[in-house]
């Protein structure tokens, strides 16, 4: 168990909706990373938040969004959904901005179909 | 270009020997940092090693050594004694930049699929 939390674990919903992925770090770690992993693409990063601010931006589609709370807990929201955004979506933290390791949590499969 | 590159995409290996997982990568960074991960059938991301560019020595982490060659740009994974549980998808990747400045992103490769034969 990495300390990393998310949730749900995994999500079916249509095209065209719209859906929330929740992630907890580890305690104490500041920074929090979201990849996206599937078959087309591999493992992707998406976006990087280091307490409350955004740090760094990947390959993350205007319909994504995501933000990180006073408590450090982060969310994803994909928007618009489409069927190529299905994927395993991870959530990863790190102790400080530059991240030594970072700890993946079990991950969100989302389904659109 | 590929930043990391993962040349096998499958690897069979008997019970108790040892497997090497290659691993190549490509920055025009000084300092970085290599990672290898483990992801089993059933989904999570496992950290295995790590290992800094200016590291002298190759990391170790019980079973797990990284096999650092820096001119080469190579960072193979060996595991020895190998077990069944060994047994899932292995993801070398790199950190780019000094890891104590924002954006600490991973850039992961392709991955390699281990079988570990009884």
């Amino acid at each position: 168990d990495s300390g990393v939390t998310q949730t749900p674990k995994h999500l079916i919903t249509a095209t065209g909706q719209r859906v929330t992925l929740r992630c907890s770090p580890r305690s104490g770690d500041l920074s929090v990373y979201w990849y996206q992993q599937s078959l087309d693409q591999g493992l992707q990063f998406l976006i990087q938040y280091y307490n409350g601010e955004e740090r760094a931006k990947g390959n993350i589609l205007e319909r994504f969004s995501a933000q990180q709370f006073p408590d450090l807990h982060s969310e994803l929201n994909l928007s618009s959904l489409e069927l190529g955004d299905s994927a395993l979506y991870f959530c990863a933290s790190s102790e400080r901005v530059g991240g030594y390791e970072q700890y993946f949590g079990p991950g969100t499969r989302l389904t659109v179909t | 270009a590929q930043k990391i590159t993962q040349t096998q995409p499958g690897m069979f290996v008997q019970e108790k020997e040892a497997v090497t997982l290659d691993c190549t990568y490509d920055t025009s960074d000084q300092s970085y940092g290599l990672f290898w991960y483990k992801q089993p059938s059933s989904g999570e991301m496992i950290f295995l090693i790590y290992q800094g560019s200016y590291d002298e020595q190759n990391a170790t982490e019980g079973r797990y050594s990284l096999n650092f060659q820096k001119a080469r740009k190579s960072a193979n994974l060996v595991i020895s004694a190998s077990q069944l549980g060994d047994s899932a998808m292995y993801f070398c990747a790199m950190r780019e930049g000094r890891r104590e400045t924002s954006g600490s992103r991973l850039t992961f490769g392709e991955g390699t699929q281990l079988t570990v034969n009884p």
